[in-house]
């Protein structure tokens, strides 16, 4: 079974400027989730998606990150405009409750250094 | 609202040392908990898991009991390896369908 798979792995962006990435979960989960990352701590949830109705994004800030799931299978978060503090590694998550309980599946991450 | 409390890092101990790493968490009703491991360069992988009370989870020799009397869920293992150096969240849900909250993570390093 595929595991999640997210892309770029790595991006480089000055502040202002743009970034989208993407994530595609393993098939059949339901439920997808995004996270942040910042170096020495755990990470935070941004938002998570059942299908592709948003269940939570009360920490996502809205001024600057967006996230869709079209068709409840694939999405993409992007940040917009970037600052400094966004730098760090954004984790794909999906889950299935049906087959796995509440366990998580995290894809390998995208590192993002905004400068 | 719902957090976990883990022990400050880093680690360090010998090869074949004694391992615990204190986890505690804060939440209403009955949460599931979660150890996640992050290895060097690689992402968050599942330890091992526990859904409700007094029930033990147990992967690659590590272990950790749900203690709702303690509101705990500490990661032991008897013998640490070089290879088991990483990164370890500990983790609760409380429904499914809500969000997931992780610890800040403990470091650890063995040393041969």
């Amino acid at each position: 079974e595929a595991g999640v798979a997210q892309s770029p792995r790595y991006k480089i962006i000055e502040k202002r400027q743009s970034v989208a990435f993407w994530c595609n979960p393993i098939s059949g989960h339901a439920t997808l989730y995004w996270y942040q990352q910042i170096l020495g701590q755990g990470p935070k949830l941004l938002i998570q998606f059942q299908n592709n109705g948003v269940v939570d994004d009360s920490q996502l800030p809205k001024d600057r990150f967006s996230a869709e799931r079209l068709k409840g299978v694939d999405s993409t978060l992007k940040i917009q405009p970037a600052k400094l503090e966004d730098s760090a590694v954004y984790l794909c998550a999906s889950s299935s409750a049906r087959r796995d309980g509440y366990e998580q599946y995290f894809g390998p991450g995208t590192r993002l250094t905004v400068t | 609202g719902n957090s976990v409390t883990q022990m400050e890092g880093p680690v360090t101990l010998s090869e074949e040392a004694f391992l615990t790493i204190n986890c505690t968490y804060t939440a209403t009703g009955y949460p599931s908990l979660f150890w996640y491991v992050q290895y060097p360069g690689e992402g968050l992988q599942l330890l091992l898991k526990a859904t409700k009370a007094d029930d033990k989870g147990s992967n690659k020799g590590f272990e950790a009991t749900y203690r709702k009397e303690t509101t705990s869920f500490h990661l032991e293992k008897g013998s640490v390896q070089v290879s088991d150096s990483a990164v370890y969240f500990c983790a609760l849900i409380r429904n499914y369908g809500q969000n997931f909250v992780f610890g800040p993570g403990t470091r650890l390093s063995v040393l041969p």
